[in-house]
Parts: C-alpha cells; sequence; structure tokens
C-alpha cells in the first residue's frame, strides 16, 4: 500500500520569502499525487495535483510542486509567501485501488 | 453551490449512545469517503464507497459502519461509540477516483 511523510511538522516564514514543503512517498507503481490546504476550522482544498506529464505542476494562489521520481518527492514551493498562507498543508497520494493516503500535515506560520 | 454537506457540525456524545453523521453531495459524484483527522497523524480513511451499495474499508473501520443506498448519500455510523472516537472527521467525494476530492466542512465529535 502505498504511503505519505511529510518530514516537516511546522514551519515557520517570513512574509515575502520563498516557501519549500517536503513530500515523500512510497507507491510502487506511478502515483496520483496531491497538496491540500486546510485553514484553520475548515475543510480542506486542492493546491495542485500530478497524474502524468510535467514534472512540474501549477496550482492555486501561486504554488507550484515538482514530482520528482528518482526521489520519491513531489514537494510543494511558493517564491513568496503572503500572511493569508498560514494554514497545515497534507500531501496526499492515490492509488489504482481507489484508497487515498493522506501525509501528517505540515503547520505553517508565517511572521510579518 | 456544488458542495459537501455534514450534520452535525459538532457532536458531543456518552459512550454507548448510538450517533449517526450525515454527509450529502448535490455533485453526482460517484466516490465518497470518511475520513478522521487527529493531531499528528493527519488524515486518515475509514471507509469508501465507489458507488450505490459499495463500499470498502479504509486503514481505520474499527467501530464505525457506512451504508451508500443513494448516489448522494453516504452517513458514517457509530454502533456503540467509545473515547477514542473522539475525533474531527471529514467527508469527501469525488467524480472518480483517483481525483481531486471536494471535503464537507467536518464534524467535531467527542466521546465522554
Amino acid at each position: 500500500a502505498q504511503s505519505v511523510t511529510q518530514p516537516d511538522i511546522h514551519i515557520t516564514v517570513s512574509e515575502g520569502a520563498s516557501l519549500e514543503l517536503r513530500c515523500n512517498y512510497s507507491y510502487g507503481a506511478t502515483p496520483y499525487l496531491f497538496w491540500y490546504v486546510q485553514s484553520p476550522g475548515q475543510g480542506l482544498q486542492l493546491l495542485l495535483k500530478y497524474f502524468s506529464g510535467d514534472t512540474l505542476v501549477q496550482g492555486i494562489k501561486g504554488f507550484e510542486a515538482e514530482f520528482k521520481r528518482s526521489q520519491s518527492s513531489f514537494n510543494l514551493r511558493k517564491p513568496s509567501v503572503h500572511w493569508s498562507d498560514a494554514a497545515e498543508y497534507f500531501c496526499a497520494v492515490g492509488s489504482n485501488n481507489n484508497d487515498m493516503r493522506f501525509g501528517a500535515g505540515t503547520r505553517l506560520t508565517v511572521k510579518p | 453551490e456544488a458542495q459537501v454537506t455534514q450534520n452535525p457540525r459538532y457532536l458531543i456524545t456518552v459512550t454507548g449512545k448510538k450517533l449517526t453523521v450525515t454527509c450529502s453531495q448535490n455533485m453526482n459524484h460517484e466516490y465518497m469517503s470518511w475520513y478522521r483527522q487527529d493531531p499528528g497523524l493527519g488524515l486518515r480513511q475509514i471507509y469508501y464507497s465507489m458507488n450505490v451499495e459499495v463500499t470498502d474499508k479504509g486503514d481505520v473501520p474499527e467501530g464505525y459502519k457506512v451504508s451508500r443506498k443513494e448516489k448522494r448519500n453516504f452517513p458514517l455510523i457509530l454502533e456503540s461509540p467509545s473515547p477514542n472516537q473522539t475525533s474531527l472527521y471529514f467527508c469527501a467525494s469525488s467524480f472518480r477516483t483517483p481525483n481531486e476530492q471536494f471535503f464537507g466542512p467536518g464534524t467535531r465529535l467527542t466521546v465522554l
């Protein structure tokens, strides 16, 4: 079965600084990869997804992620963080078996 | 408006008292799923359903039941809740899987 690891539980960045959130997955076949964001007290919203094709995918709110098969990674990036980006971020991997696994999440704090 | 709704949003109950959390989607999605979110563990899948009358266990199905009698509804049933089922629960749906899932607002359950 597939699994997801988000090594960073909590990250703090200054507003305007760049951001990279790490995600590593384990899956025997080509994974279906997702990044979701959860604002406090809210449900999850999809930022971006990767199924196939170009390994650099663009998402909403200025986020992008790069799929690196050799490193089993799907890291999320943003060149300049805004205070409204403070939230919890989840990486997820889907499989052909129809189940979905989420990482434990990374909480992002943005300093003014 | 396309959405996933859950009721109730908050529930405090006592051990052993049967309860049902309802989930409904208005997007004609085939796939529906229940997750629980616990600090440090991310989201863990409880049950999912590929279509009407088709359900399957996720990672943590013990103590839960589901049914899918209609395409739009996917209730989560706790026959005899216990304190370790205190958690934040999310329902989600998608047109097919694996694909982007749309999440409900969550149900915060406390079992005393």
